[in-house]
């Protein structure tokens, strides 16, 4: 159990759609990561928060958002999903101590019909 | 965009046998990580390498870090079933924060 909570642990939902994905860190750790991963993929970053702001952006696409809340979790906003959106997504809280170490949720696998 | 690229892709072999799977780019990374994924899990990391040219140990994986600092390779000993899952390789970049970029992974199958 790496202490990052990811709900829900499956969704599907319809193309057009809007979906909420959470994410909660590790107890201690300030920083949240979100990535995708699709099919036999490697993890695509999305975006990075440290301590509420927004610390990086990778290629995250117009329809999606996210935010971290003043108690650490945060989410992940998912609008006008198409297909090609379905994928596990992941969030991971990075280790303050080692300040290298990536915890990885058990992640969001969304089906987009 | 730094690119990390794993090859071989795919990989099946027979319980006992060796195997190396490599991490490649052409930019010079700050450090660079090995990652575990299995099916319904996230990636639980392995090994963090930092200098060129370091070797480290976990059991029979042996994690190589090129003399450049651009590529990386792990080596398993004797492999197991219990060996079988997504290695991923994640590259961070001297200057790019604690951004760290992942390679496509090498899906590894170790059959009894």
């Amino acid at each position: 159990d790496s202490g990052v909570t990811q709900t829900p642990k499956h969704l599907i939902t319809a193309t057009g759609q809007r979906v909420t994905l959470r994410c909660s860190p590790r107890s201690g750790d300030l920083s949240v990561y979100w990535y995708q991963q699709s099919l036999d993929q490697g993890l695509q970053f999305l975006i990075q928060y440290y301590n509420g702001e927004e610390r990086a952006k990778g290629n995250i696409l117009e329809r999606f958002s996210a935010q971290q809340f003043p108690d650490l979790h945060s989410e992940l906003n998912l609008s006008s999903l198409e297909l090609g959106d379905s994928a596990l997504y992941f969030c991971a809280s990075r280790d303050e101590k080692t300040g290298s170490t990536l915890h990885f949720g058990n992640g969001t696998r969304l089906t987009v019909t | 965009t730094q690119l990390l690229e794993q090859s071989p892709q795919f990989l099946s072999i027979q319980e006992g046998e060796n195997l190396t799977v490599y991490c490649n780019s052409s930019s010079v990374f700050s450090s660079l990580q090995w990652y575990r994924q299995e099916p319904g899990e996230g990636p639980v990391l392995l090994v963090t390498v930092v200098t060129g040219g370091e070797v480290k140990k976990l059991k029979r994986l042996t994690f190589q870090f090129g003399d450049a600092r651009k590529d990386s390779s792990l080596h398993i000993t004797a492999a197991q079933t219990g060996d079988t899952g997504l290695y991923l390789c994640a590259g961070r970049s001297p200057g790019a924060g604690n951004m760290l970029t992942f390679g496509g992974g090498t899906r590894l199958m170790v059959k009894p």
